[in-house]
């Protein structure tokens, strides 16, 4: 079975504070994903990389970076934590053409 | 601008009885188009798809039909079970793109 892992389940953050959100997946996935999900928003794309050191920029990246050094490893940066970004963060990967698998979600909450 | 829309955002069932979820879509480029569950406080788990050059999909108590000129598909449960309470999402995605478009979420409620 293919695993997403993220570093953590649930983090409380001070505004101003950065945020490091860290995703590993085991099976070699060329697309990795990081998504939001608010209650009535859905889910929505805040980045995704399809290759090592390459970004692209989803609907609503304003207020996050991320970082792909490493094929297995994608990472989220919140350089300045604000309320606004509580939200819960999803990571995913997926093989070409395949579906998409996500990790079991990091709930922020920024104070 | 939506291009993926789930516009009942709860839908309550009794246990035995079908569940219908209903998603449309705008981009007639789109070609292939998933049901996603997710339960709270865990990440969305792929339930079943379709791709374009079908209208109908089986997968056990699991159902999704496509209908390609009114832009809309449907998730069918039956018979509904008290596990099913979820959110479930719909998504779509076009040949070339790996990026999955996701509609808003629907609260479906089997009670037992």
């Amino acid at each position: 079975d293919v695993k997403v892992t993220q570093s953590s389940r649930y983090l409380v953050k001070r505004t101003g504070e950065k945020v490091f959100l860290e995703c590993v997946q085991d099976m070699d996935h060329e697309n990795m994903f990081w998504y939001r999900q608010d209650p009535g928003l859905g889910l929505r794309l805040i980045y995704f990389s399809y290759d090592v050191k390459m970004k692209e920029k989803g609907d609503i990246p304003e207020g996050y970076s991320v970082s792909r050094e490493k094929k297995e490893r994608f990472s989220q940066i919140l350089e300045s934590a604000s309320t606004n970004q509580t939200s819960m963060y999803l990571c995913a990967s997926k093989a070409q053409n395949e579906k998409l698998f996500f990790g079991s979600g990091t709930q922020l909450s920024v104070l | 601008d939506q291009q993926v829309k789930q516009n009942s955002p709860s839908l309550s069932v009794q246990e035995g009885r079908i569940s219908i979820l209903n998603c449309d879509y705008t981009n007639s480029m789109f070609d292939y188009f998933l049901w996603y569950k997710k339960y709270p406080a865990e990440g969305p788990t792929f339930l079943i798809s379709i791709s374009s050059i079908k209208d109908k999909n089986e997968d056990g108590r699991f159902t999704v039909f496509l209908n390609k000129s009114a832009k809309h598909l449907s998730l069918h449960i039956v018979p509904s079970q008290p596990g099913d309470s979820a959110v479930y999402f719909c998504a779509a995605c076009q040949g070339g793109s790996e990026k999955l478009v996701f509609g808003k979420g629907m609260k479906l409620t089997v009670n037992p």
